[in-house]
C-alpha cells in the first residue's frame, strides 16, 4: 500500500527539541521530493520544509530557519524533522507529503501522511 | 513572500449549488497554484494543480481556472461529501504559501 507514517509527536517543553520521522512505503521513495507541512490547532495550513531526491536541497519557512532541520536516508525509505529551540508557535499537527514536480515545473503534494501532533508547552 | 488571500471565509450552500472559492496573489504566479480539500481530522487531498489540471480520479465537478494573481474554484453541484475546508497554495517561488482557507457548509 502507498502510504506516509508520521511519528514522534508529543508534549516538549519551549526551548526543548524534538525530532519527527516519516516512514514511505508502497512507492520509491528515493525518486521524489519531500515536504513537511504542519496545520496549528484550528487554523490553515503551513508549508514548512522541501528536500530534493538526494539531500542536496532544502528549502525552510523563515520562521523554522536556524531552528529546524530537514533530512532523508533513502535506504530506509525515511524523511525526518529535526526541530530545535522550540516555541509555543511551533504547535501543530506535522504532516509529511510526498511532493511531485513537473517537467513545467508545477509542484503538487499528491499524498500525505495522517500526522503527528507536536505540542510545545511548560 | 507571496501572500494569498482567498476568500470567502466560510460560506453555506446546498447540495446542488454551484460554488467559486477565490485566490488572489500578491504578485503574478503564473499558473503555478493547486488547491487542496480537508475534511475535519483528516490529511488534506489535492484536487488541481497548475491552476486547472484536474488530479486524476477527482470528480469532474470541480474545476480550477486563471493564471497570473487571480484564481478560481468551482464545484459545479455540490454534493454531500464536498462539504470541508479548501485551500489553495502557490508553488511559483519560495517560500510556497496557502490561502487561509474556505469552509464550505450546509446551508
Amino acid at each position: 500500500e502507498v502510504q506516509l507514517v508520521e511519528s514522534g509527536g508529543g508534549l516538549v517543553q519551549p526551548g526543548g527539541s524534538l525530532r519527527l520521522s516519516c516512514a514511505a512505503s508502497g512507492f520509491t521513495f528515493s525518486s521524489y521530493w519531500m515536504s513537511w507541512v504542519r496545520q496549528a490547532p484550528g487554523k490553515g495550513l503551513e508549508w514548512v520544509a522541501n528536500i530534493k531526491q538526494d539531500g542536496s536541497e532544502k528549502y525552510y519557512v523563515d520562521s523554522v530557519k536556524g531552528r529546524f532541520t530537514i533530512s532523508r536516508d533513502n535506504a530506509k525509505n525515511s524523511l525526518y524533522l529535526q526541530m530545535n529551540s522550540l516555541r509555543a508557535e511551533d504547535t501543530a499537527v506535522y504532516y509529511c507529503a510526498r511532493a511531485v514536480v513537473t517537467p513545467d515545473e508545477d509542484w503538487y503534494f499528491d499524498l500525505w501522511g495522517r500526522g503527528t501532533l507536536v505540542t510545545v508547552s511548560s | 513572500a507571496i501572500r494569498i488571500t482567498q476568500s470567502p471565509s466560510s460560506l453555506s450552500a446546498s447540495t446542488g449549488d454551484r460554488v467559486t472559492i477565490t485566490c488572489r496573489a500578491s504578485q503574478g504566479i503564473s499558473s503555478y497554484l493547486a488547491w487542496y480539500q480537508q475534511k475535519p481530522g483528516k490529511a488534506p487531498k489535492l484536487l488541481i494543480y497548475a491552476a486547472s489540471t484536474l488530479q486524476s480520479g477527482v470528480p469532474s465537478r470541480f474545476s480550477g481556472s486563471g493564471s497570473g494573481t487571480d484564481f478560481t474554484l468551482t464545484i459545479s453541484c455540490l454534493q454531500s461529501e464536498d462539504f470541508a475546508t479548501y485551500y489553495c497554495q502557490q508553488y511559483y517561488s519560495y517560500p510556497q504559501t496557502f490561502g487561509q482557507g474556505t469552509k464550505v457548509e450546509i446551508k
